[in-house]
């Protein structure tokens, strides 16, 4: 399987701030990384795709980046309903994995 | 619009199989991928299984001699059986909806708010 790991496991950080979170694949997976914004209670949601494209209706300051084994997203100017866990995802080769979480916290 | 609403028993017991079911509103469920994922403390985010059609099944290997997925397209719905469940296997499960796109692969675009299952004897 290809292990995903992120890393901050948590970051704090205050409304307005820049925030990177990385994720690294034990092996190249392309572009084909996902990233993905839980709130506590909620089911996860699709923030990027394919390593930078942004979904429908996720705000501007999202943006992503990376290719092969290292990748990246950051958060310019974090807002309050920023607050939350992050996952990325690889869907080059099945089983499908996810990065373990950053919880970007106050 | 679509939405997913995912229906489970809650508790079961160990040994016992787990039945889950997704209902689908919003769209048909032949015209996408459907995937089941399932979130525990211990460990995390995991993809159990995917769907496209009756002839497009994919498993994720640590699980797969345990589980099945399939589609009632009569009842727009899509499920999956665990079978010889642990409490390993008490985890919040959700469906997703699963994208797919020539160059930009899978992702889960469109989720259930999920069951929780507990797993006990």
């Amino acid at each position: 399987d290809i292990q995903m790991t992120q890393s901050p496991s948590s970051v704090s950080a205050s409304v307005g701030d820049r925030v990177t979170i990385t994720c690294r694949a034990s092996q190249t997976i392309n572009i084909y990384l996902n990233w993905y914004q839980q709130k506590s209670g909620k089911a996860p949601k699709l923030l990027i795709s394919a390593t930078s494209s942004l979904q429908s209706g996720v705000p501007s300051r999202f943006s992503a980046s990376g290719s092969g084994t290292d990748f990246s997203l950051t958060i310019d100017t974090l807002q309050v309903e920023d607050f939350a866990t992050y996952y990325c995802q690889q869907t080059s080769l099945a089983p499908w994995t996810f990065g373990q979480g950053t919880k970007v916290e106050v | 619009q679509m939405q997913l609403q995912e229906s489970g028993p809650g508790l079961v017991k160990t040994s016992e199989t787990l039945s889950l079911t997704c209902t689908v509103s919003g769209a048909s469920i032949s015209s996408y991928y459907w995937s089941w994922i399932r979130q525990s403390p211990g460990k995390g985010l995991e993809w159990l299984a995917y769907i496209y059609g009756r002839r497009s099944i994919n498993y994720n290997p640590s699980l797969k001699s345990r589980l099945t997925i399939s589609l009632d397209t009569s009842k727009n719905q899509v499920s999956l059986n665990l079978t010889s469940v642990s409490p390993a296997d008490t985890a919040m499960y959700y469906c997703a909806r699963t994208y797919s796109g020539a160059s930009s692969g899978f992702a889960f675009d469109i989720w259930g708010q999920g069951t929780m299952v507990t797993v006990s004897s």
